[in-house]
């Protein structure tokens, strides 16, 4: 089945520093979805991406769709305490029904 | 706007029995997923429900059910309760079976 990689499984950074984090996967999505998750809540949308090389910001976050549609990118920038949760890829395909998660990318910031 | 909202919040049953979680989608929200997410991993895809109908299934046995009701609301059925089954239970709110999906804060369940 589909399976998506999330890298790194998590990473420990000093408040302002960049924070980059990548998804591959094995099959072709026509949808790129960023989410985080706080401890007790459900993941939270943050981008979606949904043309190939598309590269879309959010604030401080921006997103990237990979030109091969196997990949994607997030990046944080000048990262604060808030920023602290984990981070979900998922890949989808329009009426489809699913989108297919990566086990996340855990970010906690030191002050 | 009201987000989705799930009940219940916490859920202990025991191995074999039965057990009912309740959603309810974001206002103008057609279309409900179900997702099973294990300590430490993503989101794992159980069925989605668009009009009151299945539209998808994920590698799921057949003991997981569902349901939407004409008010888009969901309920997510599981039977035979196993150990392997306690996870945090998401559902996902969407218009028109897009991916932009707004989730719950999850039903968390416990089999002893």
């Amino acid at each position: 089945g589909q399976q998506l990689n999330q890298s790194p499984q998590s990473m420990f950074i000093q408040e302002g520093e960049d924070v980059s984090m990548n998804c591959t996967s094995s099959s072709i999505f026509n949808t790129w979805l960023w989410y985080k998750q706080d401890p007790g809540e459900g993941p939270v949308l943050l981008i979606a991406l949904y043309k190939a090389g598309e590269l879309t910001s959010n604030g401080r976050l921006t997103a990237q769709f990979g030109i091969t549609r196997k990949d994607s990118f997030l990046n944080i920038s000048a990262s604060i305490p808030s920023d602290v949760g984990i981070y979900f890829c998922a890949g989808g395909n329009t009426n489809a029904g699913k989108s297919t998660f990566g086990d996340g990318t855990t970010l906690t910031v030191k002050p | 706007e009201t987000g989705v909202t799930q009940s219940p919040t916490h859920l202990i049953k025991t191995r074999g029995q039965q057990v009912t979680l309740r959603c309810s989608s974001q206002s103008g929200h057609n279309t409900v997923s179900w997702y099973q997410q294990a300590l430490g991993q993503g989101p794992q895809f159980i069925f989605q429900y668009y009009r009151e109908e299945e539209n998808g299934r994920g590698n799921f046995p057949p003991r997981f059910s569902g349901l939407q009701f004409p008010n888009y609301s969901s309920e997510l059925n599981v039977n035979a309760l196993e150990l392997d089954d306690s996870a945090l239970y998401l559902c996902a709110s969407s218009t028109d079976r897009g991916n932009e999906q707004f989730f719950g804060p999850g039903t968390r369940l416990t089999v002893l």
